[in-house]
Order: C-alpha cells, then sequence, then structure tokens
C-alpha cells in the first residue's frame, strides 16, 4: 500500500530564510510523486510533480523538490522565503498505475518577519 | 479561462438534513473527482468520474454519500442525513483526461460543510 508522511504539522522560518518541507512516501512501484500549495481561502494549486524525467524538479514560485529513492523522499525547498509563501503545502502520490492521489497531512508553513 | 468552481462555498446544515455540493469543471476536462478535507487531515479521496461513468467509487464512505455528473460536466455531490462528522471541506478537481499520463488535476475552492 502507497502511503505519504509529512513530517511537521507546522513549520516556521524567517523571511529570507530557507524553506525546508518533509515528504517521505511509500510505494512499492515506481511513484509519481506532487506537492500542492493551498493558500487561505483557495484551492489547491500544483507546485511540481515528479515523473521520472528528473530527479530535480523545478516548480512555480522558486519551489524545487528532490527525488531520493533511496531515501524514499521528495522534500520540497525554496532558498529564500517570502511572506507570500505562507500556506498550506500538502505532499501526494499517485497510487500505481491509477489516476488516484494519495496525500499527506499537509504542512503549514508560517512566514516570520 | 474560467477554473474549476464550486457551490454553495459554505453550507451550513442541521444533522439529519440532506445537503447537495455541486461542482463545474473546467471546459472540456473528462475526469472529475470528489475529495473531501477534515480539519488537519490531508484529503481523501470520495468518487472519480470519467465522463457521466463512476468507475471508481470506492471512496465514498457510506451509502448516505452519492455523486452523479450529467453531460460530461456538472457533478452533484449528495450526503444523506447528515451526521456531524461529515463536517468537513469538500473539494472536486479536474483533468483533461485519465489516460494513464501522470496529469494535474485542478482543484476548485471547496465547500465548507458544517453540520450541527
Amino acid at each position: 500500500a502507497q502511503s505519504v508522511t509529512q513530517l511537521g504539522s507546522h513549520v516556521s522560518v524567517s523571511e529570507g530564510a530557507l524553506v525546508l518541507l518533509r515528504c517521505n512516501y511509500s510505494s512499492s512501484v515506481p511513484p509519481y510523486l506532487f506537492w500542492y500549495v493551498q493558500y487561505p481561502n483557495q484551492g489547491l494549486q500544483l507546485l511540481l510533480k515528479y515523473t521520472s524525467a528528473a530527479t530535480l524538479v523545478k516548480g512555480i514560485n522558486g519551489f524545487e523538490a528532490e527525488f531520493k529513492k533511496s531515501e524514499t523522499s521528495f522534500h520540497l525547498t525554496k532558498p529564500s522565503a517570502h511572506m507570500s509563501d505562507a500556506a498550506e503545502y500538502f505532499c501526494a502520490v499517485r497510487k500505481g498505475s491509477n489516476y488516484q492521489l494519495i496525500w499527506g497531512a499537509g504542512t503549514k508553513l508560517i512566514i516570520k518577519p | 479561462g474560467a477554473g474549476v468552481s464550486q457551490s454553495p462555498s459554505n453550507k451550513v446544515t442541521e444533522k439529519g438534513k440532506d445537503v447537495e455540493l455541486r461542482c463545474d469543471p473546467i471546459s472540456g476536462h473528462t475526469a472529475l473527482y470528489w475529495y473531501r478535507q477534515s480539519l488537519g487531515q490531508g484529503l481523501e479521496f470520495l468518487i472519480y468520474f470519467q465522463g457521466n461513468s463512476a468507475p471508481d467509487k470506492s471512496g465514498l464512505p457510506s451509502d448516505r454519500f452519492s455523486a452523479e455528473r450529467t453531460g460530461g460536466s456538472v457533478s452533484t455531490l449528495t450526503i444523506q442525513r447528515t451526521q456531524q462528522e461529515d463536517s468537513a471541506v469538500y473539494l472536486c478537481a479536474s483533468s483533461p483526461s485519465s489516460g494513464g499520463v501522470v496529469e494535474t488535476q485542478y482543484f476548485g475552492p471547496g465547500t465548507r460543510l458544517l453540520v450541527l
């Protein structure tokens, strides 16, 4: 069975500091992995996705994520946090050959001025 | 172009009442998904439509939940005899197709349901 674990329900960083949001997955087949962001009172928006083409994936708004098979991780990073990055971030894995996504519980990113 | 829209944005109902939630997907998108997001939890898959048919209803939590899609477009999620544990945000998403490629799902803003 596939699952996704996001470490830390809340992460707080200072403006300008590195953002690191952790995601670990379990999958018996090569996974397809996604990061979505949910801004307050808005719908979920795709940040980036891993589809086995390249292990380092660049997304929107300066975010990127690296797929590490040996660590079963797909952590999301951004070199310098902006106040506008404050949102909730969700990691998801596609369920086998199915379209269904299995979701992590989410991490709320708080940016301190 | 227009994104996925959902209505109502908020719904407060009394325990035991029926509710209907509506989703308008992006025009031309054949695949449609319903999810439930409870407080502090990730998204829970409910049902998937390809066109008007629902090949996967595995996520519906009970027989009080049903959904339909007409004309390959608008979908309605109905919850009968609502319970307090049904309180959550119900999210709809659509994608162009589900032909086995890794597609992006486009989400609506959700309907926040509160059952008193």
